[in-house]
């Protein structure tokens, strides 16, 4: 069964680093998004993407952040200038359809540690 | 106005049991109510989903309660087993661009 896959699974990063993370969404689909998960909190959604646009972001996604799809199959997560809260469990998902009922595959995260 | 807000934090429940998990939106935006299972280490996967114009969803032991006047709905699930050991998360979807906004997560035990 196709799945969405994440690397690193674990980085661990100096604060005021910049840190990429990698995620292979599942290969027809077209929506992808990012959200965060701060240690016991809840999954809070950060961004979505499509057609090589970024769709919505949240009041979370500043300057620092940026997403992009750099060939057919990755999309990738940039933190500019790493901050202490910026430590949590990232999560890349995507979906076949950007609409309410299209079911999102979340791939298993990369717990971001910042030092 | 975008919260959705979910408990119990942590339920334990007897093998055999009833875990009920109730969940309450404010933003009738959401056109779609699902509800995420987290495995430790694994992401987020559907478990299963309701729209707000039907009351109830059943498949297997999973049945979700949509109460669209009071905007709460829950997740029973019935003959819990230990394998349904998790953190269980609500959610409530915009029909414009799919964005999850997800409640704050139920840790389920089913003890032996």
């Amino acid at each position: 069964e196709p799945e969405v896959t994440q690397t690193p699974s674990h980085q661990v990063t100096q604060m005021g680093q910049e840190v990429i993370l990698r995620c292979v969404p599942i290969s027809n689909h077209l929506y992808f998004y990012w959200y965060r998960q701060i240690l016991g909190q809840k999954v809070e959604f950060l961004v979505s993407f499509y057609n090589n646009e970024i769709s919505e972001k949240s009041e979370i996604f500043d300057d620092q952040f940026s997403v992009e799809r750099p060939d057919g199959s990755n999309f990738t997560l940039k933190i500019r200038s790493t901050k202490l809260e910026d430590s949590a469990m990232y999560f890349c998902a995507s979906s076949a359809g950007g609409g309410s009922t299209d079911t999102q595959y979340f791939g298993p995260g990369t717990r971001l540690t910042v030092l | 106005q975008q919260q959705v807000k979910q408990s119990p934090q942590s339920l334990i429940v007897q093998k055999g049991g009833i875990s009920i998990i109730n969940c309450a939106y404010e933003n009738t935006a959401f056109d779609y109510f699902p509800w995420y299972q987290q495995f430790p280490g694994k992401g987020p996967a559907l478990l299963i989903a309701i729209r707000p114009d039907v009351s109830e969803k059943k498949e297997g032991r999973f049945t979700i309660s949509f109460n669209k006047s009071a905007k709460q709905f829950s997740l029973h699930i019935m003959d819990s087993q230990p394998g349904d050991s998790a953190t269980y998360f609500c959610a409530g979807v915009f029909n414009q661009g799919g964005k999850l906004i997800f409640g704050q997560g139920t840790e389920l035990s089913v003890k032996p």
